[in-house]
């Protein structure tokens, strides 16, 4: 059974700061999305990384993937508050684009 | 117009009545998904359906059924609502072949209330 496991579960961090979230994840895959919530709103599709050592960045957000560590980071640069939601990340299960297994998400909160 | 939309958006019930919940999508995606969110459990994965004659178990299928009535609409039924069922539900869509590269596109989601 693939398990996926975000750290840190809450991060509250301040405006101008970097920090980086964690998404490891149990079993072979070389297909990772992340997400954004708002709170109440639906998902937003942020990132998909298709191969290892894949990076992509859009704006003050850069993620990557180690398919060897089985390990993606979504690094966050000079937080605004506008930053602020929940973030999870998605593996894919069988590597062909089928069924995702989601991590518990993390809040971030970034404070003025 | 959205994507994709679930109806309804908010719906109170009271434990062991049947409910439907509805999905259509106009992004021509042959997969389907249903989710369940609950607080600190991320999305879990009900049902699925790759086409119309395609349909599949998530990991927790049970107390639920679906029906896919053409490639736009996917249904999730509660047989019998229960308290534990209440819960935000979401749809989500996906293209496997497409520029998205398996990215599952969501609906706004259905807010669950069973008394």
């Amino acid at each position: 059974e693939l398990k996926v496991e975000q750290n840190p579960l809450f991060l509250s961090m301040q405006e101008g700061k970097n920090y980086t979230i964690y998404c490891n994840y149990s079993t072979t895959s070389d297909r990772l999305y992340w997400y954004r919530q708002d709170p109440g709103k639906s998902l937003e599709s942020l990132f998909v990384l298709l191969s290892n050592g894949a990076v992509k960045q859009e704006g003050r957000l850069m993620a990557s993937l180690d398919t060897k560590a089985r390990l993606s980071t979504l690094h966050i640069t000079a937080a605004v508050h506008d930053l602020s939601a929940t973030y999870f990340c998605a593996v894919d299960i069988a590597g062909t684009a089928s069924k995702l297994t989601f991590g518990t998400g993390t809040r971030l909160q970034v404070t003025l | 117009d959205a994507d994709v939309t679930q109806t309804p958006r908010n719906r109170i019930t009271k434990t062991g009545k049947r409910i439907m919940l509805e999905c259509s999508q106009t992004k021509g995606h042959d997969r389907m998904y249903w989710y369940r969110q609950d607080p600190g459990l991320g999305l879990r994965l009900i049902y699925y359906s790759f086409d119309v004659k395609d349909i599949n178990k998530g990991e927790i299928s049970d107390g639920y059924s679906v029906s896919r009535q053409a490639q736009a609409k996917f249904s999730l039924s509660l047989e019998s609502a229960i308290p534990n069922q209440t819960a935000l539900y979401f749809c989500a869509t996906s293209d496997p072949t497409g520029t998205g590269k398996g990215t599952q596109y969501f609906g706004p989601g259905t807010r669950l209330l069973v008394l």
